[in-house]
């Protein structure tokens, strides 16, 4: 069974970067596509962007200009890099497995929460 | 980018009810729906690709249909454990987009 699970700061001051890091365990690394998805408090889902194995990415052209989404295929890990934080970036971050004939995602992390706040 | 909208936001049910749930979106999407289930403080959980497929594991009192623009989802029978958010999501085009979600509370 493929398990997914985010790690990284729960607070970062605006302006700051968020960083977070999502390790995979149980399954092929390779021939996926690993995203990112988060849900700010309240709200509804919000897709960030992904990753292929290969690393080509893809991301929302809404957050494209302050995001960075990276591969470490030798840690079976992929990375996501958010720029010039603000409180509206305050979310509960996911990291999803892409399936790799649609754009599904049918494993997820179980979720971090961040903060953005001094 | 396709905008999702999900009705109703909020939906009041008893075990044993008959739900449906909809979900529209701005422009066609052929059948490129998902529908997930997340429960208080879980990660969502696939249910429904491709509008009307069910995943492996998922109850078939769970169905979807539609396409185009319009969407449902039903659930055919209410057990306590599909107490749960309901969201939509459509992968017909970048960057994909989810409805707000729809809670489904027990009466």
């Amino acid at each position: 069974q493929v398990q997914l699970q985010e790690s990284g700061p729960g607070l970062v001051k605006p302006s700051e970067t968020l960083s977070l890091t999502c390790t995979v365990s149980g399954g092929s690394f390779s021939s996926y596509y690993w995203g990112w998805i988060r849900q700010p408090p309240g709200k509804g889902l919000e897709w960030i962007g992904y990753i292929y194995y290969s690393g080509s990415t893809n991301y929302n052209p809404s957050l494209q200009s302050r995001v960075t989404i990276s591969l470490d295929t030798s840690k079976n890990q992929f990375s996501l890099r958010l720029s010039s934080v603000t409180a509206a970036d305050t979310a509960v971050y996911y990291c999803a497995r892409r399936i790799p004939v649609a754009g599904i995602f049918d494993f997820w992390g179980q979720g971090t929460l961040v903060t953005v706040s001094s | 980018d396709i905008q999702m909208t999900q009705s109703p936001s909020t939906l009041s049910a008893s075990v044993g009810d008959r739900v449906t749930i909809t979900c529209r979106a701005s422009q066609s999407i052929s059948s490129w729906l998902a529908w997930y289930q997340q429960e208080p403080g879980r990660a969502p959980k696939l249910l429904i690709n491709k509008a009307s497929s069910l995943e492996s594991g998922v109850p078939s009192r769970f169905s979807g249909s539609g396409s185009g623009t319009e969407f449902t989802l039903t659930i055919s029978s209410l057990q306590p454990d599909d107490f749960a958010t309901y969201h939509c999501q459509q992968y017909k085009s970048y960057p994909y987009t989810f409805g707000q979600g729809t809670k489904l509370e027990i009466k």
